[in-house]
């Protein structure tokens, strides 16, 4: 099975800051990989697939890169509703979608 | 307008099997490239995939636990179903269904129903 090893366990950032958080899997998934957010006590929510790609209606100052086993999804001058837990998941072709153990980015 | 929504027993023993509905508007799974997946997660940890369905009934289940798993679907009342035999107190989560459109992503995700298990 392929494994998803996300890093940092948790952030703490100022509103304003850039962060980046990363996600690495244990064989090569292409840029089948997806990132989500969710806020404490809510459902998660679809920011990037395919690596790169904003889901609709999500703001630019988020982005995904990487492809292969190295993944990034960095956060462009965080605003408040931006903090809570982050999380990414392979969609390779395999019959299992893996998600990683996730990021808690909280207020500094 | 996409939604979902979840419906479970809320509490039930070990070794009594899980069924869960995740009801559905928005869109219909007849459609081709639609599907439904179910999602879990226990308090304060992570996510677990756990099965999903496309719109040509193939079906997809967590390896760990594919014995215990079935998925089914009945387009015309707008649901998916998933049952989870012999559960342990273990599995007490919230447990999500999510929207697949165009690939395996889950770009719309219930509210999620708790369920408990214990003696």
């Amino acid at each position: 099975d392929i494994q998803m090893t996300q890093s940092p366990a948790s952030l703490s950032a100022s509103v304003g800051e850039t962060v980046t958080i990363t996600c690495r899997a244990s064989e090569n998934i292409y840029s089948y990989l997806a990132w989500y957010q969710q806020k404490e006590g809510k459902s998660p929510q679809l920011l990037v697939y395919n690596a790169k790609t904003l889901a609709e209606g999500e703001p630019s100052r988020f982005s995904g890169s990487g492809s292969g086993t190295q993944f990034s999804l960095k956060i462009n001058s965080l605003q408040p509703e931006d903090f809570g837990s982050y999380y990414c998941q392979h969609h390779y072709g395999t019959p299992i979608f893996t998600f990683g153990s996730g990021t808690k980015l909280e207020i500094k | 307008q996409v939604t979902l929504k979840e419906s479970g027993p809320g509490l039930l023993q070990p070794s009594q099997t899980l069924s869960l509905t995740c009801s559905f508007s928005g869109f219909s799974l007849n459609t081709s490239g639609m599907g439904v997946g179910w999602i879990r997660q226990p308090s304060g940890k992570g996510l677990e995939w756990l099965a999903h369905i496309w719109w040509d009934d193939v079906k997809r289940y967590n390896p760990a636990l594919k014995s215990r798993l079935t998925i089914s679907k009945d387009t015309s009342s707008s649901q998916v179903f998933l049952k989870i035999a012999s559960v342990d107190t273990a599995e007490t989560a919230t447990y999500y269904c999510a929207r697949m459109v165009g690939g395996p992503w889950f770009a719309y995700w219930g509210q999620g129903t708790l369920v408990t298990v214990s003696a």
